[in-house]
């Protein structure tokens, strides 16, 4: 699997839109791009994941650059209780693009300033 | 609710003392695993069940067992532990290994001393 890149920590204004990137420079065509989070030590919960498309959900958005070497997660509206660490995994298609047996690497911790 | 739930939360034991954490999922998935977590390197898979009585190592398997005897449960046993398995135990669950979206549990926080 891809490495990612992602920066150890971000401040973010409540209300405002938190943006967190993720660099995969060596992702391969056949890998998917998935984000998940984790509040203190609670269980990792999935946000979104993509392959070439934007993707948006109830939760997130996730824009995914023209060359896949990078992508940026979007909480429109961030609250206090988006403070978490945020893991960007990238993962290759033949294993199914499934979620099992991702590797969660350490994260961008974001803190959402009230 | 749709849950995966896990037993202890918190253990304190001495080393080589068998003990064993359960996990149990309601949403009927098929696939199941154990990570562990522990800083700095992130979460680690130790073992992973694709169905009932099918199970298979993960990355770091050495020091544990594993059984899956139902679909909703898949314990995680420490038949000796040691004090390099003090770590927090997540066990996730999801429809199958090539679903997008795991469950996680609370998770489980070992001290072996």
């Amino acid at each position: 699997d891809a490495k990612t890149t992602q920066p150890p920590s971000m401040d973010c204004a409540e209300g405002r839109a938190a943006n967190l990137p993720c660099n995969h420079s060596t992702i391969s065509g056949n890998e998917y791009v998935y984000w998940y989070r984790q509040i203190h030590s609670q269980g990792p919960q999935y946000i979104i994941h993509g392959l070439k498309n934007n993707e948006t959900n109830e939760m997130a958005s996730l824009i995914i650059t023209e060359d896949r070497k990078s992508s940026t997660l979007i909480l429109p509206h961030a609250t206090l209780r988006d403070t978490a660490v945020y893991y960007c995994i990238v993962r290759v298609m033949s294993r199914g693009g499934g979620a099992d047996g991702l590797t969660f690497g350490k994260g961008t911790h974001l803190i959402i300033q009230p | 609710e749709a849950q995966v739930t896990q037993n202890p939360r918190y253990l304190i034991t001495v080393t080589g003392k068998k003990l064993t954490v359960t996990c149990s999922q309601n949403m009927n998935h098929e696939y199941m695993s154990w990570y562990r977590q522990d800083p700095g390197l992130g979460l680690r898979q130790i073992y992973y069940s694709m169905n009932v009585e099918v199970t298979d190592k993960g990355d770091v398997p050495e020091g544990y067992k594993v059984s899956r005897k139902e679909k909703r449960n898949f314990p995680l046993i420490l038949e000796s532990p040691s004090p390099n398995q003090t770590s927090l135990y997540f066990c996730a669950s999801s429809v199958s290994r090539y679903s997008y979206e795991q469950y996680f549990g609370p998770g489980t926080r070992l001290t072996v001393t």
